[in-house]
């Protein structure tokens, strides 16, 4: 069935440093959604992105869909403390309806 | 409206036990997830439901049951309950089709000795 890869898995940071994580895909994605995971939480929906080469901003967050719609990425500038936790891609699945979810990258902030 | 609800937030079961988790939603949703997440991973689905009465296996579906008991209602059942089932699982809903974002309720952690 269709994947979607993430990298990294871990990624320690200071705070105020950025924070970027990447999805990929061997097939072209109908659409790309990103989630954010808080310790101890359950997944939250934060964005989704649909056209080739699209950008979009929350705040200090930027996400980007590929060219060739394979590939995304989420960009933290200036971390917090509140950043951290979990952030998950997820690709349309195989059936409509169905969802496939990266493995996460796990955020930590160090104050 | 309160979104997702699961029951119970917490279960200690014995290997061989059975339970049932229990998963509501209030948004009219048709589609409704089950998933499981291990300690340091990402979400596995169990099983989904495009609609009331039919449910389809997901990739991780051996030693479970589900039942869609009605539109608001998705069912997961452990029938004999093993050491490799401790988990978080999470049941989720959707609108229709692909591009629907997903709505998560707030887990079950499920310990079984």
């Amino acid at each position: 069935g269709q994947q979607v890869m993430q990298i990294p898995q871990y990624q320690h940071v200071q705070e105020g440093e950025d924070f970027t994580t990447y999805c990929n895909s061997s097939t072209t994605l109908s659409n790309i959604q990103w989630y954010k995971q808080r310790p101890g939480g359950h997944p939250v929906f934060l964005i989704q992105l649909v056209k080739s080469g699209e950008v979009k901003k929350q705040k200090r967050l930027t996400f980007q869909f590929g060219e060739a719609k394979k590939n995304s990425s989420l960009h933290i500038t200036a971390t917090q403390t509140t950043d951290v936790g979990t952030y998950f891609c997820a690709g349309p699945g195989t059936n409509a309806g169905k969802s496939t979810f990266g493995d996460g990258t796990t955020l930590t902030v160090k104050p | 409206n309160a979104g997702v609800t699961q029951t119970p937030k917490f279960q200690v079961l014995k290997t061989g036990q059975s339970m049932t988790l229990q998963c509501a939603q209030d948004m009219n949703h048709n589609s409704m997830y089950w998933y499981r997440q291990d300690p340091g991973m990402g979400l596995r689905l169990i099983y989904y439901s495009a609609s009331e009465g039919t449910t389809d296996k997901g990739e991780v579906p051996n030693g479970y049951n589900v039942s869609r008991l009605n539109k608001r209602e998705f069912s997961l059942r452990l029938e004999s309950a093993a050491p490799s089932q401790t988990s978080v699982y999470f049941c989720a809903s959707s609108g229709d089709g692909q591009g629907y974002e997903q709505y998560f309720g707030p887990g079950t952690r499920l310990t079984v000795t």
